[in-house]
């Protein structure tokens, strides 16, 4: 079956701009969550929706912003971008999010501000 | 909060070397317990995983063991190959926060 599917790979960007990636789950999942990766910080994680819900939400300014839709495919935005937003943004799907439920993730989206 | 710990890389071993990557955590309650790992250009992959005090998970040659008395899952291979090359993560996923906790990230080159 299909993966979980990120879009695009790559984007630059130049600092002010916003820019919206989207995610989608594995057919059946309803569960996604994102995460932004950065050599220096590692995987911090952004939010996560169920059910078109937001459930949890991590430690990012509010310009980062996500949704989900009815399908469960997930867009997050992040506006007015900084030069410290470049970073691999991974998104990951799981049947329901609860706590043995493996997540799968998607190849990212390799955000680059200039 | 929760938090998970590992030891910081790179690692760097000859093929056929044992590997020892160190993890422990932090937490309420009883979480699952995760090793990741992600090749060059991909997204993370479950490698194994642990779901209460005791369990062995194991997976392609790897193993840990959820340690509740020192809160530890160290990650354990006996020979490792070139192809092992990577950054494998820790990680934790409790109820109520809907969210897994990932460690830093450790890098692991295999020389042949």
């Amino acid at each position: 079956k299909a993966g979980v599917t990120q879009t695009p790979r790559y984007l630059i960007k130049t600092r002010g701009q916003q820019v919206t990636l989207s995610c989608s789950p594995i057919s059946g999942h309803r569960s996604v969550s994102w995460y932004q990766q950065t050599p220096g910080q590692g995987l911090q994680f952004l939010f996560e929706y169920f059910s078109e819900t937001q459930r949890n939400k991590g430690n990012f300014p509010g310009r980062f912003s996500g949704r989900q839709f009815s399908n469960s495919r997930s867009e997050m935005n992040v506006s007015t971008l900084e030069l410290g937003d470049s970073a691999l943004y991974l998104c990951a799907s799981s049947v329901q999010g609860v706590l043995d439920t493996e997540a799968f993730f998607g190849q990212g989206t390799r955000l680059t501000v200039v | 909060g929760n938090s998970v710990t590992q030891m910081e890389g790179p690692v760097t071993l000859s093929e056929e070397a044992f590997l020892t990557i160190n993890c422990t955590y932090t937490a309420t309650g009883y979480p699952s317990l995760f090793w990741y790992v992600q090749y060059p250009g991909e997204g993370l992959q479950l490698l194994l995983k642990a779901t209460k005090a005791d369990d062995k998970g194991s997976n392609k040659g790897f193993e840990a063991t959820y340690r509740k008395e020192t809160t530890s899952f160290h990650l354990e291979k006996g020979s490792v190959q070139v192809s092992d090359s990577a950054v494998y993560f820790c990680a934790l996923s409790s109820t109520g926060g809907f969210k897994t906790i990932f460690g830093a990230g450790t890098r692991l080159f295999v020389k042949a």
